[in-house]
């Protein structure tokens, strides 16, 4: 049973340039969040996908955009690349509502670095 | 609003020896909590979580956690440690349906 499969593994990108991070979850699951964690922090929610719309949102900047397509898999888009985007970007996967909490699987993640 | 203190960056401690990696967290309501597990290189493992019912849970790879109310507590502890369990270790507080998490452990084994 695949868990969840995140690409690329790592990115160079320079700043101004946008980015797409893919991610596809865990069989059975139908939510996908995606997290930031910059070096030497914990992880910090960016935002949920549900039904391919937009279910919550944490304190990221209308640049961080994403979309979730009809098969669950998902995509981060980020523009405008600042240094400080410079990140692993991990993707968790879950079953909807009150089950989400119990159940999240985690990528591996994208590292992202900006120069 | 929601928030956890790990109070230890980093925690050395020897082969065979036991550990307590510290966890507070914030909350006006009840809330679930959760302790994850980061290798070199790698996304997060679930470690074990705490839903409701018996206040002491156990979780994968001789970890277990006890969670103290009236303390905001949520501390992580093994008997016996191996050079394996050398990684990052997070708690993470969810109501929401997000995780929100601390700025880690970093538990080191040394032989």
């Amino acid at each position: 049973d695949a868990g969840v499969t995140q690409s690329p593994t790592h990115l160079i990108k320079t700043r101004g340039q946008q980015v797409t991070l893919r991610c596809s979850p865990k069989s059975g699951h139908d939510t996908v969040s995606w997290y930031q964690q910059a070096l030497g922090q914990g992880p910090q929610f960016i935002f949920q996908y549900y039904e391919e719309e937009e279910r919550q949102r944490g304190n990221f900047p209308d640049r961080f955009s994403g979309h979730q397509f009809p098969n669950y898999s998902s995509e981060l888009n980020v523009n405008a690349l600042l240094l400080g985007d410079s990140a692993l970007y991990l993707c968790a996967s879950s079953l909807a509502w009150a089950e989400s909490n119990y159940g999240y699987t985690f990528g591996s993640g994208t590292r992202l670095t900006v120069v | 609003a929601q928030s956890v203190t790990q109070l230890d960056s980093q925690v050395p401690v020897f082969e065979e020896a036991p550990v307590e990696l510290r966890c507070n967290y914030s909350s006006s309501v009840s809330v679930y909590l959760f302790w994850y597990v980061q290798y070199p290189n790698q996304g997060l493992q679930l470690l074990l979580k705490y839903l409701s019912g018996s206040t002491l849970v156990k979780g994968i790879n001789g970890f277990e956690a006890e969670f103290n109310k009236s303390q905001t507590s949520f501390h992580l502890r093994k008997p016996s440690v191996h050079i394996s369990d050398t990684a990052e270790y997070f708690c993470a507080v969810s109501k929401t349906d997000k995780l929100i998490f601390g700025t880690g452990t970093r538990l080191q084994v040394f032989p």
